[in-house]
Order: structure tokens, then sequence, then C-alpha cells
């Protein structure tokens, strides 16, 4: 059964500062894997998607990268601004068949002025 | 282009009565997704819709939840006899199909008073 677990729950940081996000998934035999950030009472906007074939993806400041030997993706933020400042989500999606996501429970991200 | 609606934004409903979710998925989005988010247990996949396919109802909790989806596009998640634990934000997410990034709609927020 696929598990995926974000650490930190919580990072704040001034604006300006790159940061990675860290997001791990017990079963390494995934599909792709799913980047989105999640503002507050809104719904979850998708930021990037990277296949199993793929290392790394970008769009932007954002860099999202794949290691599936080690079950573990990072989501790089560059020059990181206080428009940032929302709840980060990686979702797997595990290879089998089944088109279900399995999300972490997020990094609450906030950028300080 | 429009993205994925979903109505209404907020329901609250009394135990024990049923209520209907509503999603109106990207138009030629042949895939559809229902996640339940709530406090305790983050982001939960519900049921998947591809085409014409026999859904992928694994998710679902319990045999009080249903969901149909009319004419290969608009969805209804229907809920019998709701429990005070059913309160959660219900997403909808489509795609253009197995595998491709997936698109969230804003969500229903239930209340079970």
């Amino acid at each position: 059964k696929q598990e995926v677990t974000q650490i930190p729950a919580a990072l704040s940081v001034p604006e300006g500062e790159n940061l990675v996000l860290n997001c791990s998934f017990t079963d390494s035999a995934i599909y792709n894997l799913q980047w989105f950030r999640q503002d507050p009472g809104k719904g979850l906007t998708s930021l990037l998607l990277i296949q199993s074939s793929q290392r790394e993806q970008t769009s932007g400041r954002l860099n999202a990268s794949l290691d599936k030997s080690s079950g573990r993706s990072t989501l790089y933020i560059a020059a990181s601004q206080p428009g940032d400042s929302a709840t980060y989500l990686c979702a797997a999606r595990t290879q089998g068949g089944s088109e279900k996501l399995v999300f972490g429970k997020g990094t609450k991200l906030t950028v300080n002025p | 282009g429009a993205g994925v609606s979903q109505s209404p934004s907020n329901k609250v409903t009394e135990k024990g009565k049923d209520v209907e979710l509503r999603c109106d998925p990207i138009s030629g989005h042949t895939a559809l997704y229902w996640y339940r988010q709530s406090l305790g247990q983050g982001l939960e996949f519900l049921i998947y819709f591809q085409g014409n396919s026999a859904p992928d109802k694994s998710g679902l909790p319990s045999d009080r939840f249903s969901a149909e989806r009319t004419g290969g596009s608009v969805s209804t998640l229907t809920i019998q006899r709701t429990q005070q634990e059913d309160s959660a934000v219900y997403l909808c997410a489509s795609s253009l199909g197995r595998g491709r990034e997936q698109y969230f709609g804003p969500g229903t927020r239930l209340t079970v008073t």
C-alpha cells in the first residue's frame, strides 16, 4: 500500500530565500508524481507533474525532482515570495492500473516579507 | 478556458439527510475523480470514472456513498443518511485520461450537524 509523507509539516522562511520541500513514498513502483499548492479555503492548483521516467521538471521558479530508488521527490522554490505562502501537497500515482492519487498531508509554507 | 466547477460551494445538512454534490469537469476531459479532504485524514480518493468503463469505486467509505456520471460529463456524488463524520471538503478533479495531470475544482464544504 502506497504511503506518502511530507516533512516538515510547516516551514517559515524570509522572502528571497531558496527552499526545498520534501516528499517521500513507500512504493517505488510509481507511475508519476504530482505537486500541488492549496491556498486557504481553496481547491488544489497543479504545479508540476513528473513522470516515472523523468528525473526532474521545471516551471518558472519551481523545480521538482524524482528519485524512485530512494522513494523521494523534492520541490525546489527559488527566490521565494510572500505570494508563495500556501500548503504544498505531493501525490503519487502507483503503477498497476489504479488512477488514484495518494496524497501526503502537505507542508504549510509561510514566506515572510 | 473554464476549469472544473463544483456546486454548491457550501452545504449544511442535518444528520440523516441525503445530499447531492455536483461536478462539471473541464470540457473534453474523459476522466473524472472524487476525493475527500478532512482535517484528520488529509486527502482521500473516493471514485474514478474513465469514459464508458466501469468506475473504480475502491475508495468509497461505505455503501451510503454513490456517484454517477451522466453522458460522460457531469458527475453527482450522493451521500445517503449523512453522519457527522461525513463532514469534509469534497473535491472533484478531471484529466485528459489515464496517467494525465489532474485538475481540481474548488470543492464543496459539507457540514453535517
